[in-house]
């Protein structure tokens, strides 16, 4: 089945405490992006990768870093989790040239 | 810089009747618009898009979407909503640049379908 995972679902942590949320794609595409979700305010680009090795940073990549050591992977790491980033995260990947993005099930972060 | 509005923040309709969630639109150059579903507790589904041609979009799940040029407008419609299309809806526009194909969202709205 074509998709996209994101681990762990849910995680309560404390500040300061560095954190990696993994996303993992079978769909060999070559974009990939995360977001954040806020009440209000919809979804927020964060990091994205156009493939192997090329990162760029979206509209609200503070805080946040990313790899891109395999075209399947695109993790999140918080080196410094701060309470402004209890969110719920999605990863999402696109095939080049196509218009449509798919979501992985979302990561639920809180810290405390 | 491109922006979508989604001017309520939830939708109540009984099961049987029309539904619509509305969306409006501001870009630089021509629009790519999509509509996307969220259910609890699930990741987002791709419902619908615009890119060109006709302006009545038929997506996912009955579901269709009429780009408005004039009005700026890339409304959601359903002819007979159901209990089971109760969800969070997003209305998005690419961004203006690449940038992975970035998808810029409006803020959602909550339907909710009554028996």
């Amino acid at each position: 089945e074509a998709q996209v995972t994101q681990n762990p679902r849910y995680l309560i942590t404390v500040t300061g405490k560095k954190l990696t949320v993994t996303c993992s794609q079978n769909m060999n595409h070559e974009y990939m992006s995360w977001y954040r979700q806020d009440p209000g305010l919809g979804l927020r680009q964060i990091y994205y990768s156009m493939n192997v090795e090329v990162t760029d940073k979206g509209d609200v990549p503070e805080g946040y870093k990313v790899s891109r050591k395999e075209k399947r992977n695109f993790p999140l790491i918080l080196e410094s989790p701060s309470p402004n980033q209890t969110s719920l995260y999605f990863c999402a990947s696109r095939l080049a040239g196509s218009h449509e993005q798919y979501f992985g099930p979302g990561t639920r972060l809180t810290v405390t | 810089a491109q922006s979508v509005a989604q001017p309520e923040d939830q939708v109540n309709v009984a099961e049987g009747n029309p539904l619509t969630v509305k969306c409006t639109y501001s870009v630089s150059g021509n629009p790519y618009l999509f509509w996307y579903v969220q259910y609890p507790n699930r990741g987002l589904q791709f419902l619908l898009k615009y890119i060109t041609g006709d302006n009545l979009v038929k997506g996912s799940y009955g579901f269709e979407a009429e780009f408005n040029k004039s009005q700026t407008s890339f409304h959601l419609k359903k002819p007979s909503a159901l209990v089971s299309d109760s969800a969070l809806y997003f209305c998005a526009v690419r961004g203006l640049y690449n940038q992975g194909g970035k998808l810029i969202f409006g803020q959602g709205t909550e339907l909710s379908v009554k028996p």
